[in-house]
């Protein structure tokens, strides 16, 4: 079966660095996302990985390592606002995004 | 960057009626576009599947009869909920692939609420 996991809650103080992880086996691999989702609203996207390194965009970076189904979501600086729920996604062989359950992350000051 | 708009944002309606909601890419062609709901603190659950002018894929469970897709251009696909009860009451979020990009992009999402 195809399975995605992500921990349910991590908490993490303002200014500090968080790093969220996300293990996965599917059918196939076509690149892994990572989306955040503030309460009430729809996710946003944050990176996108198809090959196995680090990929960084400003306060956040995401690393992919194919050989061992794995990505992590790295945030720095945390800042209030990063409270939300992040969402790690693979697409599998069909072009079919596989979603984790979401890690919710709790930023306290 | 690409941009998915969903009309209504939120709706209210009496159980036993029919709910449409719209979902449109604004400023790219979508030839694959998704219909996803999520109940609170749950993630996202794929429920269909549609490309341009096919019938839509239905998740197993997902009854085709009851949650009615149309996909009749390449910017518009439509979700109808047919006789809604109060357990349908959910988040409705759409999403919209190009044949281009493997990205998803998620419109804002439909708050329905059946009283």
């Amino acid at each position: 079966g195809q399975n995605i996991d992500q921990p349910t809650e991590m908490t993490a103080t303002e200014g500090a660095i968080v790093q969220i992880n996300c293990t996965y086996q599917t059918s196939g691999f076509n690149g892994l996302f990572w989306y955040q989702q503030h309460a009430g609203e729809a996710p946003t996207f944050l990176s996108y990985n198809v090959l196995d390194g680090l990929e960084e965009k400003g306060r956040f970076s995401s690393f992919l390592s194919r050989s061992k189904g794995y990505s992590y979501l790295l945030l720095k600086e945390l800042q209030m606002k990063d409270s939300a729920s992040y969402l790690c996604a693979v697409t599998d062989s069909n072009y079919q995004l596989i979603w984790g359950a979401g890690t919710k992350l709790i930023i306290k000051p | 960057g690409a941009v998915v708009s969903q009309h209504p944002s939120w709706v209210i309606c009496k159980s036993g009626t029919s709910v449409k909601i719209e979902c449109r890419s604004l400023d790219f062609q979508a030839t694959t576009m998704f219909w996803y709901r999520q109940f609170p603190k749950q993630s996202l659950m794929l429920m269909a599947t549609s490309n341009e002018g096919s019938k839509a894929t239905y998740e197993q469970g997902v009854e085709k009869d009851k949650f009615l897709i149309n996909h009749a251009s390449l910017t518009l696909s439509t979700l109808t909920v047919t006789s809604a009860h109060p357990e349908d009451s959910s988040f409705y979020i759409c999403s919209a692939r190009t044949s281009e990009y493997n990205e998803q992009f998620f419109g804002p999402g439909t708050r329905l609420t059946v009283l």
